[in-house]
């Protein structure tokens, strides 16, 4: 089945520092992927989605300059997080949509932590 | 507006119940529905998938049914096992845009106890 990895699962970052999570499909090509942010008991919030070989969508109030995200090749999306502050602390979840397929595979999400 | 909504929003049963999760959506026009589940920590993974013209599908203890008609969809759980406790996200899948955009509904979050 299709297999969506998403590294690193967890990291701690100091605050003003930057943070970058990768988001690759595994055994099928993706000309999208979204990004997604989840606070605690909450459902998932699209942030933007990212299109292979051009700038990425982003969704109304999400800053386009603090959450950059880079989708260079067909199985690769980054999503970088610059100068991070406690408040973007959050667990971030990456998707794809493998071709002839209605099924969204999602990442396992990374939870990143920001003091 | 494009909504779903999700009840109970949380839930408590016993190892071995059943239980039926619900999901009202006003999404449209409506592409399909999914129904993911969500252990803590980690990302969603998929459990079933239903088009418009697909009225149940089963995968193992979990069975869905979808009406069109009405918008409304539930997900029934069979001989409920602890590892079962986790949010259950409802998502219906709109067309436009290129790709069908995911409206997320809130989830449910089922705990089972022995």
């Amino acid at each position: 089945g299709a297999v969506v990895s998403q590294h690193p699962s967890r990291v701690i970052c100091k605050s003003g520092t930057s943070v970058k999570i990768e988001c690759r499909s595994l055994d099928f090509q993706a000309t999208t992927m979204f990004w997604y942010r989840q606070f605690p008991k909450q459902s998932l919030m699209l942030m933007a989605t990212s299109n292979e070989g051009s700038k990425a969508t982003y969704e109304q109030g999400v800053e386009k300059d603090k959450f950059l995200i880079n989708h260079a090749s067909l199985t690769l999306s980054t999503l970088t997080v610059t100068s991070a502050h406690p408040e973007d602390s959050s667990f971030y979840i990456c998707s794809a949509l493998p071709t002839g397929d209605y099924g969204y595979t999602f990442g396992s999400g990374t939870r990143l932590t920001v003091v | 507006k494009n909504q779903v909504e999700q009840s109970p929003q949380s839930l408590i049963i016993l190892e071995g119940k059943n239980c039926t999760l619900q999901c009202n959506y006003t999404v449209s026009p409506f592409s399909n529905l999914r129904w993911y589940k969500q252990d803590t920590g980690r990302g969603p993974v998929s459990l079933t998938i239903m088009t418009f013209s697909e009225n149940t599908k089963s995968n193992g203890r979990y069975t869905a049914t979808l009406d069109a008609d009405t918008k409304q969809s539930s997900l029934h759980i069979t001989a409920s096992q602890l590892s079962d406790s986790a949010s259950y996200i409802c998502v219906v899948s709109g067309r436009g845009g290129g790709y069908n955009k995911l409206i997320f509904g809130a989830g449910t979050r089922l705990a089972v106890h022995p």
